[in-house]
């Protein structure tokens, strides 16, 4: 199919690791992508992926990609009330000159 | 470096009207993609305009245009409002066509139809 899935909603406590799960629809991706968007901000590139690696990370951020199941995932570590916060995975597609994102996931972060 | 701007942040029109849209992209950058973005529907992709030329395209009706100035700035219009253009409307830019470059969004433009 054409969606890419997230689920809606995550909540966490601050300083726990917040994981963050994206399906994805193209085993042959080339790039796979994480944003996060505030209230009323437009969309922050956070990390991106590309498809012959298995994991990246960056600082507080994981991302972690299953090829075989086209599962994406974000980890977030020791989780901020800064990082409350939708985020979209994208994946663009090889030889596509646009991407498509996920639904995005709602991250609340409890103090 | 200033980021991308977008003017007006907000916009509200009755149907049937038409609206126009600004973006203004990163200093350097020659390609400017425009998003519809909608509780329902999600991030959706416009156009991408590269060096004045329309080089992609989204699922949308014609009533849905786009132009580029050769500073870069780009134009977005609506014709013959729905209900349904109710959105955000983000613009990305990038140094390079598509997404061989990182894109990087402005704030929006918020659109309310009435």
């Amino acid at each position: 199919g054409e969606d890419v899935e997230q689920s809606l909603f995550l909540s966490v406590r601050e300083g726990d690791s917040s994981v963050i799960n994206c399906t994805y629809t193209d085993s042959s991706s080339t790039y796979l992508y994480w944003y996060k968007q505030e209230p009323g901000a437009g969309l922050q590139l956070l990390t991106y992926i590309f498809s012959n690696m298995d994991m990246k990370q960056d600082q507080r951020l994981t991302v972690l990609l299953n090829k075989k199941d086209k599962h994406l995932s974000l980890r977030i570590a020791d989780t901020q009330t800064g990082d409350s916060a939708i985020y979209f995975c994208a994946e663009n597609r090889e030889g596509y000159q646009k991407v498509t994102f996920g639904t995005g996931t709602k991250l609340q972060v409890i103090p | 470096k200033a980021g991308v701007t977008q003017t007006p942040r907000y916009l509200i029109k009755t149907r049937g009207q038409q609206v126009t849209l600004s973006c203004s992209p990163i200093s350097g950058h020659r390609s400017v993609s425009w998003y519809q973005q909608t509780p329902g529907q999600g991030l959706q992709f416009l156009f991408e305009y590269f060096s004045e030329t329309q080089r992609n395209k989204g699922n949308f009706p014609g009533r849905f245009s786009g132009r580029q100035f050769s500073n870069s700035r780009s134009e977005m219009n609506v014709s013959t409002l729905e209900l349904g253009d109710s959105a955000l409307y983000l613009c990305a830019s990038s140094p390079s066509i598509g997404w061989a470059d990182t894109q990087y969004f402005g704030p929006g433009t918020r659109l309310t139809v009435l």
